[in-house]
């Protein structure tokens, strides 16, 4: 298994671009998520889905948008990319979302700056 | 609203020694679970160990405990005989289950950055 792979690693964005971060995950687990962490800070919660077609907000989703189409594939979508946007981004994904234990697997990181 | 609490922003150790990273929590409800995750300065996120809000015994994985104290709402790492591959910033976090599921939701404290001299 892969495990949660992103893409790209890293990316440099002029002030109103756009972008997609892809993460895609292969271990057939329901429940995936879109973190932000900004330097010396902890993650934030972007969005997050519970299923094919199924997304929701988390706490800083403003600026983003995410889809869910397949299983496998959670893509976020960055619009009029703004410096606030510069940040580590980072997919997870975990198999029930709750219960015992459950915990989320991370992707390695896409690391964003924004000029 | 959820709160992840980590007041120590740089701890160090001595190789071979334990050392003690503080998480203390907020929640009004009675069913969550509390994760510690290890992320190295190559930045990838480690999951460490898990405590459940029900769990009587204290989780322990390994070279790490957690030290949870329900009635004080803290959920303590411990890391017994460090080593110089522990240096690195741990995150404490907290899932919660308000009206019956979080949807795996998780928040995150700041950060203890460990550093572990020989």
């Amino acid at each position: 298994n892969a495990g949660v792979t992103q893409t790209p690693k890293f990316r440099i964005l002029k002030i109103g671009q756009s972008m997609t971060l892809q993460c895609t995950q292969d271990m057939n687990h329901n429940y995936m998520y879109w973190y932000r962490q900004d330097p010396g800070m902890g993650l934030k919660l972007i969005y997050y889905s519970v299923g094919a077609g199924i997304t929701d907000k988390g706490e800083v989703p403003n600026g983003y948008n995410v889809s869910r189409s397949t299983t496998e594939d959670f893509p976020l979508r960055l619009e009029l990319a703004a410096p606030s946007q510069t940040s580590v981004y980072f997919c997870a994904s975990s198999y029930y979302g709750q219960g015992t234990g459950d915990e989320q697997y991370f992707g390695p990181g896409t690391r964003l700056t924004v000029t | 609203a959820q709160k992840i609490t980590q007041t120590q922003p740089g701890m160090f150790v001595q190789e071979k020694e334990a050392v003690t990273l503080d998480c203390t929590y907020d929640t009004s409800d009675q069913s969550y679970g509390l994760f510690w995750y290890k992320q190295p300065s190559s930045g990838e996120m480690i999951f460490l160990i898990y405590q459940g809000s029900y769990d009587e015994q204290n989780a322990t994985e390994g070279r790490y405990s957690l030290n949870f104290q329900k009635a004080r709402k803290s959920a303590n790492l411990v890391i017994s005989a460090s080593q110089l591959g522990d240096s690195a910033m741990y995150f404490c976090a907290m899932r919660t289950s308000a009206g019956g599921t979080s949807y795996g939701k998780l928040t995150f404290g700041q950060g203890t950055i460990l550093t572990v001299h020989p």
